[in-house]
């Protein structure tokens, strides 16, 4: 298995535009979690789904973050209109039901200027 | 609120000693604890883990601790080598029937061995 794929790996925009992150989990997985990381907050969870049903999202920051699990092999996170403060380095992570540890994929460094 | 904390940004040891890397959490409900180590430009991994009814873990040079009391534990590594140099990332979680690996994160403690 490939592992957890993301892509990009780095995306650069310009304020007030949008950004789509994609993430594809590894296979068999149930659990399929998103992560930022920032030198203030250190890895924070913002969403994780279930079977592709989202179950909290209470780590989403604003209205401007979206989530999306279209069926079980592909998720996006969306940003928009997109902020210089939410440059950071986003992960994706799968995990399977009973098992105890995320698999985390690359993770898509993300820059607005 | 940091329900779990690491609070040694950073670790610099010599090649050959023993690292520790301490974590502290807050919430008592969490009963299954991990260490991730993280390199530059890429994901965290998965090291090692504990779950809350043992106090020790052990897997070739790496052996975690948890002092359920005190809420604190910390991941040995012995001999340190060079490659263990990267970003250890304790996490938490409480395992219930849909929380699967619902992980919470410390800030990370950069460990530096020196050769």
């Amino acid at each position: 298995d490939a592992g957890v794929i993301q892509s990009p790996r780095h995306e650069v925009t310009e304020m007030g535009q949008e950004v789509t992150l994609r993430c594809k989990p590894i296979s068999g997985h149930d659990y399929l979690f998103w992560y930022r990381q920032t030198m203030m907050r250190g890895l924070e969870l913002l969403i994780y789904f279930n079977n592709n049903v989202p179950i909290d999202d209470s780590g989403m920051p604003e209205d401007r973050f979206s989530a999306k699990m279209p069926n079980a092999s592909f998720s996006t996170l969306k940003i928009q209109p997109s902020e210089p403060r939410d440059s950071a380095v986003y992960f994706c992570a799968s995990g399977p039901r009973r098992d105890t540890e995320a698999f985390f994929g690359q993770g898509t460094r993300l820059t607005v200027v | 609120d940091q329900q779990v904390k690491q609070n040694s940004p950073s670790l610099s040891v010599q090649e050959g000693r023993i690292s520790i890397l301490n974590c502290d959490y807050t919430n008592s409900m969490f009963d299954y604890f991990l260490w991730y180590k993280k390199y530059p430009a890429e994901g965290p991994t998965f090291l090692i883990s504990i779950s809350s009814i043992k106090d020790k873990n052990e897997d070739g040079r790496f052996t975690v601790f948890l002092n359920k009391s005190a809420k604190h534990l910390s991941l040995h590594i012995v001999p340190s080598q060079p490659g263990d140099s990267a970003v250890y990332f304790c996490a938490a979680k409480v395992r219930t029937e849909t929380s699967g690996s619902r992980l919470t994160f410390g800030e990370g403690t950069q460990l530096t061995v020196n050769p």
